[in-house]
């Protein structure tokens, strides 16, 4: 009965693959969010989408893409893979954009470049 | 912009007591505030929340006051336990911004 779940768990990879992580959710939720862990542990927002459409896109190299096939996906995929790519990309959902309502989060996916 | 300041961790205790991890923000308008648990290797948990001002959020032993004059929501608990070992992250959502904010996590370490 898993809320969020996130694939895969660890990625360990060469630097300038291409790779993809997915996120699913099954709570009902119509907004999902991208979010960067870097090593001290510092959580920053990269992507959001409300019913499939994108609507925060902060300041990410144009390398990151995300895609949401439905309300229930959201899936990131990265090009060309850097060394500062390391770090853990937690995948997140809530019911609508108001304020009062928390954000439910993944497990997270280790990304290790090498 | 908004931000999220936490005090620098780690913090260590020994069990049974007392618990305050220090969290203050600047905001526009009226943000929600909340605050999440990560343990090791896993993701964050909502742990807490709360909407307007004055209102206080708990769960499992731990309680947060919303302070809109201080701009403060500090955390606190009043006997810690060994399982509460984790990085505590405080953070804020506004009514102009669908993403959370926040602040740059507290370890806590609780030893026997």
């Amino acid at each position: 009965d898993t809320a969020v779940s996130q694939t895969p768990k660890y990625l360990v990879t060469q630097m300038g693959n291409d790779k993809s992580i997915k996120c699913e959710q099954n709570l009902g939720h119509d907004t999902m969010y991208w979010y960067k862990q870097d090593s001290k542990k510092f959580l920053k927002i990269m992507f959001s989408y409300n019913n499939k459409e994108l609507i925060i896109n902060e300041t990410v190299p144009n390398r990151f893409s995300p895609k949401s096939p439905d309300k229930a996906h959201l899936n990131l995929h990265i090009n060309s893979l850097e060394l500062g790519d390391s770090a853990v990309y937690f995948c997140a959902s809530s019911h609508g954009t108001e304020t009062n309502q928390p954000q439910h989060f993944g497990d997270g996916t280790r990304l290790s470049i090498l | 912009g908004d931000s999220v300041t936490q005090m620098e961790g780690p913090v260590t205790l020994s069990e049974e007591a007392f618990l305050t991890i220090n969290c203050t923000y600047t905001a526009t308008g009226y943000p929600s505030l909340f605050w999440y648990v990560q343990y090791p290797g896993e993701g964050l948990q909502l742990l807490l929340k709360a909407t307007k001002a004055d209102d206080k959020g708990s769960n499992k032993g731990f309680e947060a006051t919303y302070r809109k004059e201080t701009t403060s929501f500090h955390l606190e608990k009043g006997s810690v336990q060994v399982s509460d070992s984790a990085v505590y992250f405080c953070a804020l959502r506004t009514g102009g911004g669908n993403k959370l904010t926040f602040g740059t996590g507290t370890q806590l370490k609780v030893e026997l």
